[in-house]
């Protein structure tokens, strides 16, 4: 069965720290892994996109890397910010093409940054 | 930057009402999806629709869900008799050939 796991279920952590999310999938075929933002009642937001043949990708202070062969993936947030605090949702894409049903959603972790 | 709309923000209505949750995706998109989150948990596929036509749908989307692309801009979801859980919130999301999804702001349904 297709799953995305993450770890921590939430985390706490002071403005300035840097933190690391975990995401274990299982999911097949793999077409790509994706991060996104999304704050408490609003839409998510696309944070990194990644390829089978991509190893890492940073879109600021936010650095995911993709281990293919192990299936993990983290997302490592530098010098936090207030507002960094969020959820931050692993999402695998399945199949072939573009099919976006088969978008399979971590629980995400919620994380906290406090001054 | 252009951005897919949600309208209304929020929903409030009595079990058994049929509601209307409709969407702007953005303009040169093709292929739209309607996503829920029930408070706490995750987000889940309802539906795909491309080429005016559902493409792809879970077994969350039965006969009392529907989808309409009713004039070429809005996309709608209806929900004929709602049930309590149905409650949660609503992301419509769209996407151009090669690109990823962009996600509405969502509508928060509440059935009362």
């Amino acid at each position: 069965k297709n799953q995305v796991e993450q770890s921590p279920q939430s985390l706490i952590i002071l403005e300035g720290k840097n933190c690391t999310l975990q995401c274990n999938y299982t999911v097949s075929p793999f077409s790509n892994l994706r991060w996104y933002k999304q704050d408490t009642g609003r839409g998510p937001v696309s944070l990194t996109i990644m390829t089978f043949s991509e190893n890492t990708k940073s879109n600021g202070r936010y650095t995911a890397t993709l281990d293919a062969d192990t299936k993990q993936s983290s997302l490592h947030i530098t010098a936090s910010q207030l507002s960094d605090s969020a959820s931050y949702i692993c999402v695998v894409s399945a199949g072939y093409g573009g099919s976006q049903g088969n978008l399979i959603f971590g629980k995400g972790t919620k994380l906290s940054v406090k001054p | 930057e252009p951005e897919v709309t949600q309208t209304p923000s929020h929903q409030v209505t009595q079990m058994g009402q049929e509601v209307i949750l409709r969407c702007v995706p953005i303009s040169n998109h093709l292929y739209f999806y309607w996503y829920r989150q029930i408070l706490g948990q995750k987000v889940e596929f309802l539906v795909s629709f491309y080429n005016n036509e559902i493409s792809e749908k879970s077994e969350i989307f039965d006969d009392q869900f529907s989808v309409e692309r009713p004039d070429g801009s809005n996309f709608t979801l209806k929900i004929r008799s709602t049930k309590l859980e149905d409650s949660a919130m609503y992301f419509c999301a769209s996407r151009a050939v090669n690109t990823e999804a962009f996600f509405g702001q969502g509508t928060r349904l509440t059935v009362v």
